[in-house]
C-alpha cells in the first residue's frame, strides 16, 4: 500500500519566519505535489515535481517554493510566513502512467500567528 | 481549461437513505475521473475511478458511481447511507497524458439518525 507521510500534523510558527512542510512517499513515484485546502475553494495546487530538482508551478504559487532533493521527498517552504498561509496542507505522489490515481498523506494544519 | 463542478456544497441525508453526489466537468474529451473522500482531520482517501470502458464504476464502502459523456457528469452513489460516511467528498479529474488533477470544491454529507 501507498504511504505518504508529512511530518507533522499541525504546526505553529509566527509571521515572517521561514517554514518548512515536509513530505516522503515509499511508492518510487515520479509526481509529488502539494495542496493548500481552505474552506469553500477545495484543494489548490500550489505546486508539483515531476522528477528530483523539477518542479512547476500551480495556481497559487505566490510565497512559497519548494525543494526536491531526492525522489521521495518533496518540501515546500514559505520563504516569510504570512497570516493568509494559515490553512491545511496536503501532500500527494502520483506514478508516471495518467491513469493512476493520487495518494494523500494525512496533512499538515499550520496556523500562523 | 478543464473544470469540475459540485453544485451541492452541503448535503444532509437521513441514515439508512439513498445518495447521489453531483459532479460535472468541462473538457473536450473523455478525462480521466476520480471520487476521494477526505474525513475530518485525515487526507484525502480515493473511493474509485474511471478511465473507459463499463460506465458504471464499483469503489470502496458499498459506493459506486455512472459516468454520462453526454451529461458530462460522473455522480456518485451509494444505497443506503451509514453514519461513517460523514466526510467530504470530492470529485476530480486529469487529462489523458498529463500529470496534474483538477478538484472540484467538494461536498459535505451530514448524516443523521
Amino acid at each position: 500500500d501507498v504511504k505518504v507521510t508529512q511530518s507533522s500534523r499541525y504546526l505553529v510558527k509566527r509571521t515572517g519566519e521561514k517554514v518548512f512542510l515536509e513530505c516522503v512517499q515509499d511508492m518510487d513515484h515520479e509526481n509529488m505535489f502539494w495542496y493548500r485546502q481552505d474552506p469553500g475553494l477545495g484543494l489548490r495546487l500550489i505546486y508539483f515535481s515531476y522528477d528530483v530538482k523539477m518542479k512547476e508551478k500551480g495556481d497559487i504559487p505566490e510565497g512559497y517554493s519548494v525543494s526536491r532533493e531526492k525522489k521521495e521527498r518533496f518540501s515546500l517552504i514559505l520563504e516569510s510566513a504570512s497570516t493568509n498561509q494559515t490553512s491545511m496542507y496536503l501532500c500527494a505522489s502520483r506514478g508516471m502512467v495518467g491513469n493512476q490515481p493520487q495518494h494523500f498523506g494525512d496533512g499538515t494544519r499550520l496556523s500562523i500567528l | 481549461a478543464q473544470s469540475v463542478t459540485q453544485p451541492d456544497i452541503h448535503i444532509t441525508v437521513s441514515e439508512g437513505a439513498s445518495l447521489e453526489l453531483r459532479c460535472n466537468y468541462s473538457y473536450g474529451a473523455t478525462p480521466y475521473l476520480f471520487w476521494y473522500v477526505q474525513s475530518p482531520g485525515q487526507g484525502l482517501q480515493l473511493l474509485l475511478k474511471y478511465f473507459s470502458g463499463d460506465t458504471l464504476v464499483q469503489g470502496i464502502k458499498g459506493f459506486e458511481a455512472e459516468f454520462k459523456r453526454s451529461q458530462s457528469s460522473f455522480n456518485l452513489r451509494k444505497p443506503s447511507v451509514h453514519w461513517s460516511d460523514a466526510a467530504e467528498y470530492f470529485c476530480a479529474l486529469s487529462l489523458r497524458g498529463y500529470q496534474k488533477v483538477t478538484f472540484g470544491i467538494g461536498t459535505k454529507l451530514q448524516v443523521i439518525p
